[in-house]
Order: structure tokens, then C-alpha cells, then sequence
């Protein structure tokens, strides 16, 4: 079945450090890949998707490229601000086994919460 | 135009209480479905919908039931509450049943439910 790993955290870093978040995957078929984020007392927001391999998706400074033969989807930003802070979440997307083939599901990673310290 | 819309956010129960978690999208989506949040656990699928009168288990459908009487509603019932229970809620939509080519999935603000 499919499946989504990321490292958990918390990650802490100074402000305007690099930062990465790995995520990889295991899915059959070409899954889209996505990155929510999720503010303190806030619900999931979609930070970016890439829909084919070697795709980017970028939004709010942040990065990440669909690779196939790495099956990676990391994600990246140059300077990171303490707004940043929030819990990531890498997902792909796939057909549910229940329904048959029926209907298509998101299968999430289990977050990667992350510090910035001014 | 207010997407997908949760209610109650915050909610107390007591063991072996029901209640009914409300979902309303105003985006005529197809596809909606609810996840719930645990610690250590990413999000899991309870149930899910591809049109009004449709409706399937998910990944952790146990304890939970629901219903699609119109496109824009998709409420989620706990039978008897339980400690497990005890999570947060997302209801989620998407114009389309199937999510190739990136089709996104919208989600609420979650609904924080705590089971005493």
C-alpha cells in the first residue's frame, strides 16, 4: 500500500537558516505529492503540490521537486522566518483500497513540527 | 464564498455520549471525507463520500457513522463516545473523486474534541 515517510522533529532552527524537511514514498502508480502545513490552533492549509515527476511546487518561499527515482518529495526553504513555525505534513495521493478503485484518498505522513528562534 | 465550514471547533464529551459533527462545503464538490488527527499518527481517513446518497469506510471507520443527504453536508456521527475518541476532526473536499493531475483537497479548521 502506500505510504509516506518523514522525519518527525521537533526540527529547531535560528531564523534565516536553510531549511529542509525529507519526505519520501512509497506508492504504486504516479501519485500527486503535497505539503500541508498547519499553524498553531489552525486547520491543515495546502502549501504546495506537484503533479508529475520532476515537477516544482513552490509557494511562500518554500520548494519541492517530485522525484521519481528518488521517490522523494523534500521540502525546502533559503531563510526562515519565526511564522514559519508550524507542523508540516507531506501526503500523496492514491486510490483507497476500500472503495475498489472507486475513489482516490490522501495518505499523510505523520508531521514534522518545526521551531524557529529569533 | 466560506469553503469547507466546521462546527462545533471545541467540544467536550463524556464517556458514552453522542454527538454529530457538522461539515457544510458551498464549493458543489463531488468528494468529501473526514480524517481525524492523532500525535504521532499524521491524518486517517474515518469516511468518505463521492456524491449525495454515497458514502464509505475509510481507514479507521469504527465508532463513527455518516450520511450524505445533500452535496454541501456531510455530518459525522459518534455513536458512544469513547476516550480514543478523543482527537482532533477534519472534514476535507474536492471537486473530483479522483485526485490526478493534483485535483486538491480542501480542509476545515478542524474540530478539537476531547472525550472524558
Amino acid at each position: 500500500g502506500n505510504s509516506v515517510t518523514q522525519m518527525e522533529g521537533p526540527v529547531t532552527l535560528s531564523e534565516e537558516a536553510f531549511l529542509t524537511i525529507n519526505c519520501t514514498y512509497t506508492a504504486t502508480g504516479y501519485p500527486s505529492l503535497f505539503w500541508y502545513v498547519q499553524y498553531p490552533g489552525e486547520g491543515l492549509q495546502l502549501l504546495l503540490k506537484a503533479t508529475k515527476a520532476d515537477d516544482k511546487g513552490s509557494n511562500k518561499g518554500f520548494e519541492a521537486t517530485y522525484r521519481k527515482e528518488t521517490t522523494s518529495f523534500h521540502l525546502e526553504k533559503g531563510s526562515v522566518q519565526v511564522s514559519d513555525s508550524a507542523v508540516y505534513f507531506c501526503a500523496l495521493s492514491g486510490s483507497l483500497r476500500y472503495s475498489g478503485g472507486g475513489a482516490d484518498g490522501l495518505t499523510f505522513g505523520k508531521g514534522t513540527h518545526l521551531i524557529i528562534q529569533p | 464564498n466560506a469553503g469547507v465550514t466546521q462546527t462545533p471547533k471545541f467540544q467536550v464529551l463524556k464517556t458514552g455520549q453522542s454527538m454529530t459533527l457538522q461539515c457544510a462545503q458551498d464549493m458543489n464538490h463531488e468528494y468529501m471525507s473526514w480524517y481525524r488527527q492523532d500525535p504521532g499518527m499524521g491524518l486517517r481517513l474515518i469516511h468518505y463520500s463521492v456524491g449525495a446518497g454515497i458514502t464509505d469506510q475509510g481507514e479507521v471507520p469504527n465508532g463513527y457513522n455518516v450520511s450524505r443527504s445533500t452535496t454541501e453536508d456531510f455530518p459525522l456521527r459518534l455513536l458512544s463516545a469513547a476516550p480514543s475518541q478523543t482527537s482532533v476532526y477534519f472534514c476535507a473536499s474536492s471537486y473530483s473523486r479522483t485526485l490526478l493531475g493534483g485535483n486538491t483537497i480542501y480542509f476545515g479548521e478542524g474540530s478539537w474534541l476531547t472525550v472524558v
